[in-house]
């Protein structure tokens, strides 16, 4: 079955800079690609996904890139806010939602 | 966003003590899901609904007992748990049956203690 690895754990950074959040999957099989943000005691949402057609998606300040060769995709956050810092979590699926398998979770912290 | 609502949000009980988790979508979904969360561990798919059946099971331990009336509600069974099944247990639900997946919708969960 699908495995996925997220890294960093824990990610902390200055407000205005940068943040990369990346993951690896391992079934070659696996076509859709979403990204969750889960503030203290809320539930998880959908901040963008990417399917495997595509090589990159952007949403204002949030992008995410996938190179299926290598079986890994990122999330990346421009000029963070304090208002970013949350767990943020990868996830991988094939044709349904029946194999989603998600990453470990990384918890950025956006320093002001 | 009321989409996916859950109750109750917090849940005390015994480990002998029979209890059920309640899952309710407002979103006109056709699959509902649960998933268990604990601390510094991925989500972990428990049980799939698809059209109202059960379209996976992911050896859930039979403590764990879920029911799809419909495909508006969905409930989690529980009885004689174990201290590890202290964890956050979520709820989603998706709109499936084309050719592409379409993302979850997950609701605020219910944070559950075993003594």
């Amino acid at each position: 079955g699908e495995n996925v690895e997220q890294h960093p754990s824990t990610l902390s950074v200055q407000e205005g800079d940068s943040a990369v959040i990346k993951c690896t999957y391992s079934d070659s099989a696996s076509n859709y690609f979403p990204w969750y943000k889960q503030e203290l005691g809320k539930r998880p949402q959908l901040i963008i996904d990417i399917r495997s057609n595509v090589g990159e998606k952007k949403d204002q300040r949030i992008a995410v890139t996938l190179n299926k060769t290598a079986k890994h995709f990122s999330l990346h956050i421009t000029e963070t806010q304090p208002e970013d810092s949350a767990v943020y979590f990868c996830a991988a699926s094939g044709w349904n939602n029946n194999d989603m398998r998600f990453g470990a979770g990384t918890r950025l912290t956006v320093k002001p | 966003e009321t989409g996916v609502t859950q109750t109750p949000r917090h849940l005390v009980m015994g480990m002998t003590n029979k209890k059920s988790l309640k899952c309710e979508q407002h979103l006109g979904h056709n699959a509902m899901y649960w998933y268990k969360q604990s601390a510094k561990k991925p989500l972990e798919l428990m049980f799939v609904y698809n059209f109202k059946e059960q379209t996976e099971n992911n050896s859930v331990p039979s403590r764990f007992s879920p029911e799809c009336p419909n495909s508006s509600h969905l409930f989690l069974h529980l009885h004689t748990l174990q201290p590890e099944d202290s964890a956050l247990y979520l709820c989603a639900s998706s709109q499936e049956g084309g050719n592409s997946n379409q993302p979850q919708h997950f609701g605020d969960g219910t944070r559950l203690s075993i003594l």
